[in-house]
């Protein structure tokens, strides 16, 4: 595709559910990240893959998260038993390199009631 | 200290006139440097990258960067009420932190008519 998309676009979830995040980086991107950005603040990394190699996960901030690129393309992001403080917008960006610029996927908005 | 750092703003301009934005940062290793544009709902948008010392130019926007001083700056000529939006500068700090971008809070500009 032209550009990163991500799905769902908005995401409400009860406490306590599991929920999935997926992005399709653009065709090529070898390297993929993912972002969390609460209202008012920049993105704070999460997670790193370089292919299918999850290279850097000291972002995920417990081990409620967690993330796949299997096939060295498409990611998921998984959060288990959601938390009100997991709210936030989750962005999904991917580049040509780990030097290279990165490009944004339009974020799923999450909301946890 | 936060490792990166924006005046948050709001920054005003009227219509025509120069916006000058800064950053610091305070990894002295830090190779590669970007702003992106954040429009209210939206998601980053890379609109410069900077990588050695001096000025950049791209049709109205100026980066510049002193590593020496840890200080990059984004200079927007000729503001345009479309410019209004929340500016990102991003570090990336090279080495085994691979592609890892470290966002400021954003600076939120308004140009008015």
């Amino acid at each position: 595709g032209a550009g990163v998309s991500q799905s769902p676009r908005y995401k409400v979830a009860k406490r306590g559910q599991d929920v999935a995040l997926r992005c399709d980086p653009i065709s090529g991107h070898v390297s993929l990240f993912w972002y969390q950005q609460a209202l008012g603040q920049g993105p704070e990394f999460l997670t790193y893959f370089q292919n299918e190699a999850q290279l850097d996960k000291s972002g995920l901030p417990s081990d409620r998260f967690f993330a796949e690129r299997p096939e060295g393309s498409v990611s998921t992001l998984k959060i288990q038993r959601t938390q009100q403080e997991d709210s936030a917008v989750y962005l999904c960006a991917s580049s040509l390199g780990t030097a290279n610029e990165q490009f944004f996927g339009p974020g799923t908005r999450l909301t946890v009631l | 200290q936060k490792e990166v750092e924006q005046n948050s703003g709001p920054l005003s301009v009227p219509e025509g006139a120069i916006a000058s934005l800064n950053c610091t940062y305070s990894d002295r290793v830090s190779q590669s440097f970007f702003w992106y544009r954040q429009y209210s709902g939206k998601s980053p948008e890379l609109i410069m990258s900077i990588y050695s010392n001096g000025d950049k130019e791209d049709g109205r926007f100026t980066a510049q960067l002193n590593k020496a001083s840890q200080y990059v700056s984004l200079l927007i000529r000729d503001s345009q009420p479309s410019d209004s939006a929340t500016y990102l500068c991003a570090v990336h700090a090279g080495g085994t932190s691979y592609g890892k971008l470290t966002f400021g809070q954003g600076t939120i500009l308004t140009v008015h008519p």
